[in-house]
């Protein structure tokens, strides 16, 4: 069964505490993979897609990495304001071999930065 | 910067009436799609739709949920008749379907729905 699985749950971190979120997965034929941030009471915003294993992307503090069984969202040096829950989602193709864009989501990580 | 819009941001209905969820996708954009989220759960998808029609939809969507686009800017949920289990925060995503695009969905802000 195609799975998206996030760890961890939440993370506490001192205000320039670095560390990484995890999203591991489990999906035939992967056609991407997305990050999103969501903060509370608020729609999902996109912050980076990954297509193949090495591929990395940056966005300010944000670096997000793809191997062929999970990808890393690396937060350097995190603000208060990096606050949010960040969603790892995959879409994935129907019976049928087609896809029309359908994601999955994990359950999310839900990152607090203390200043 | 174009995005998607949600309205209301928060519905409150009584159990077995009918509700209707509106969403402006971003202009150019071709294939629309509604998920929801049950407080502390995974966002979960619902329907997509394209060319005017349904193109994949989960078992959530049963007969109780329909989707339209009535003018060819809204798009909306219509839900006849509502359960407690329908509480939920209800997201309206687009995306353009172009290549350059990368498949990229674009979420509005969602809609709270209370079901009492």
């Amino acid at each position: 069964e195609d799975q998206v699985t996030q760890s961890p749950e939440a993370l506490r971190l001192q205000e320039g505490e670095s560390s990484s979120l995890n999203c591991s997965y489990t999906v035939s034929g992967l056609r991407g993979l997305f990050w999103y941030r969501q903060d509370p009471g608020k729609g999902p915003e996109f912050l980076f897609t990954l297509y193949s294993a090495g591929e990395e992307k940056e966005k300010e503090r944000l670096k997000a990495t793809l191997t062929k069984k999970e990808s890393f969202l690396h937060i350097t040096a995190p603000k208060p304001e990096d606050s949010a829950t960040y969603l790892c989602a995959v879409p994935l193709i129907n019976a049928g071999g087609t896809s029309y864009g359908k994601l999955t989501f994990g359950q999310g990580t839900i990152l607090t930065v203390h200043p | 910067e174009p995005e998607v819009t949600q309205t209301p941001s928060h519905q409150v209905t009584q159990m077995g009436q009918e509700v209707i969820l509106r969403c402006v996708p971003i202009s150019n954009h071709l294939y629309f799609y509604w998920y929801r989220q049950i407080l502390g759960q995974k966002v979960e998808f619902l329907v997509s739709f394209y060319n005017n029609e349904i193109s994949e939809k989960s078992e959530i969507f049963d007969d109780q949920f329909s989707v339209e686009r009535p003018d060819g800017s809204n798009f909306t949920l219509k839900i006849r008749s509502t359960k407690l289990e329908d509480s939920a925060m209800y997201f309206c995503a687009s995306r353009t379907g172009l290549a350059y695009a990368k498949n990229i969905q674009y979420f509005g802000a969602g809609t709270r729905l209370s079901v009492l």
